[in-house]
């Protein structure tokens, strides 16, 4: 039931851009997404609800393809600031609300 | 506004003691759950509640409990601890919709 990120790692440089994917097998009725830097808590990115549109903040935005129960995380001319372990949450509905997180992608920027 | 407050920070047990870690928030969610998080493991599900007096078993139950009395606290109790629960544990609240969890700071617990 937890979801599979994709990939387990990434490196860039400052400037470059990064996608993260998120897979269920099952059906979603949201996915969260959080960063978490070294020694702190994850912190709430955004949300993709289904039947919703692509999310955006900043240079940072999601997508969420409801037939593939997949969504991806697009980081764009990525900062330093970028660098953690990013997670995506995901939410079947229903009356019991609970997060189901994956594994995390942990993303290196260097200068 | 405090958000979600966690204690304590860091804890070290020995082998077969009990012990009980604080969640409280201020922000009137009505969705409460404890994680822990090991390394390579993401984060997983211990226990959840969906309002006061409704707890339900996340993926990895065993060894914890819970309750929820008020919609303000949500208790972890470890039973008698062992180093397999030897992690970081993470109280989040929130409300569905828009808007994502919040979380605690964490509790680094080490079993000894």
């Amino acid at each position: 039931q937890q979801p599979v990120q994709s990939p387990q790692a990434v490196i860039l440089r400052e400037g470059e851009d990064a996608v993260i994917n998120c897979s269920s097998s099952k059906a979603l009725y949201s996915v969260h997404w959080y960063r978490q830097k070294h020694g702190e808590a994850p912190v709430f990115l955004m949300i993709l609800l289904k039947g919703g549109e692509q999310k955006g903040h900043e240079k940072i935005s999601a997508s969420f393809n409801e037939k593939k129960q997949q969504s991806s995380l697009y980081l764009t001319a990525s900062q330093l600031s970028y660098s953690g372990t990013y997670f995506c949450g995901t939410d079947l509905g229903g009356s019991n609300y609970k997060l189901t997180f994956g594994k995390g992608t942990l993303l290196t920027v260097n200068p | 506004n405090a958000g979600v407050t966690q204690t304590p920070k860091f804890q070290v047990l020995k082998t077969g003691q009990s012990m009980t870690l604080q969640c409280a928030q201020d922000m009137n969610h009505e969705y409460m759950s404890w994680y822990r998080q090991d390394p390579g493991m993401g984060l997983r599900l211990i226990h959840y509640s969906v309002g006061a007096g409704i707890t339900d078993q996340g993926e990895v139950p065993n060894g914890y409990n819970v309750s929820r009395s008020t919609t303000e606290d949500f208790p972890l109790r470890l039973l008698s601890a062992a180093p397999s629960q030897t992690s970081v544990y993470f109280c989040a609240s929130g409300s569905r919709g828009f808007y994502g969890y919040t979380f605690g700071s964490g509790t680094r617990l080490t079993v000894v």
